[in-house]
């Protein structure tokens, strides 16, 4: 079955500190990816998302990712995390099936010491 | 503006009873989706549906039910078998043509069951 795995349920760094978030996806199709984010009491919004070309792409709020086919993955990196980046963030794949079929994971939250 | 419009907010109903959670979008996507957010398991899909009278089932489609007779409206109804409903719902869709198209989000219905 297709399923996308975070590997972090629960995350505490210092400002300043760099982040990574750990995205794997099991499906052996073409995917698109997408990295979401969850502010406290706001909806869920991108980050950022490949879909083609090169594999490593920025996103908003100074967030990057890289997708390695091989591995499966679509790890999200920042080098520099500041206090207002204290949110939920979930790796999403969307499978063309016939239709496009988008799975999420469990979801990361974030907590930034300030 | 354009958005995603779920009613109501919050939602009560007795146990053994069937409950309709509305779904009604503006910005003319094709696809929409049905996501249910539990703590600690991310989003997990119910039904999607690519065009107007198709839909498919996610990976936890018992005990739900969809229709799709508008292109605006996807309401997911809750019927009794399914055994524990009570949960956080969204609503997302997307445009349609491509899979890389981001989704965008309702506010979510919280439904509690008596």
């Amino acid at each position: 079955a297709q399923s996308v795995s975070q590997h972090n349920h629960h995350v505490i760094l210092s400002e300043a500190a760099s982040l990574e978030l750990g995205c794997n996806y099991s499906y052996g199709g073409t995917v698109n990816l997408f990295w979401y984010v969850q502010y406290p009491g706001q909806h869920l919004q991108l980050l950022l998302k490949y879909f083609s070309g090169d594999p490593l792409v920025k996103g908003i709020k100074g967030f990057e990712a890289e997708f390695i086919k091989s591995k499966f993955s679509f790890n999200l990196r920042k080098p520099s995390v500041q206090w207002s980046d204290t949110a939920e963030y979930f790796c999403a794949v969307t499978l063309n099936t016939g239709g496009f079929k988008t799975i999420f994971g469990a979801g990361t939250r974030l907590f930034v010491k300030a | 503006d354009g958005g995603i419009t779920q009613s109501p907010k919050y939602l009560f109903r007795k146990e053994g009873q069937n409950v309709t959670l509305s779904c009604e979008q503006n910005l003319n996507h094709d696809a929409m989706y049905w996501y249910r957010q539990d703590p600690g398991q991310g989003l997990r899909l119910i039904y999607y549906s690519q065009i107007v009278n198709d839909f498919q089932k996610g990976d936890i489609a018992e005990g739900y039910s969809v229709s799709r007779e508008k292109k605006e409206s996807f309401p997911l109804t809750v019927t009794s078998a399914q055994k524990n409903p009570t949960a956080f719902y969204l609503c997302a869709s997307r445009t349609g043509a491509y899979g890389n198209q981001p989704q965008h989000f309702g506010d979510g219905t919280r439904l509690s069951i008596l």
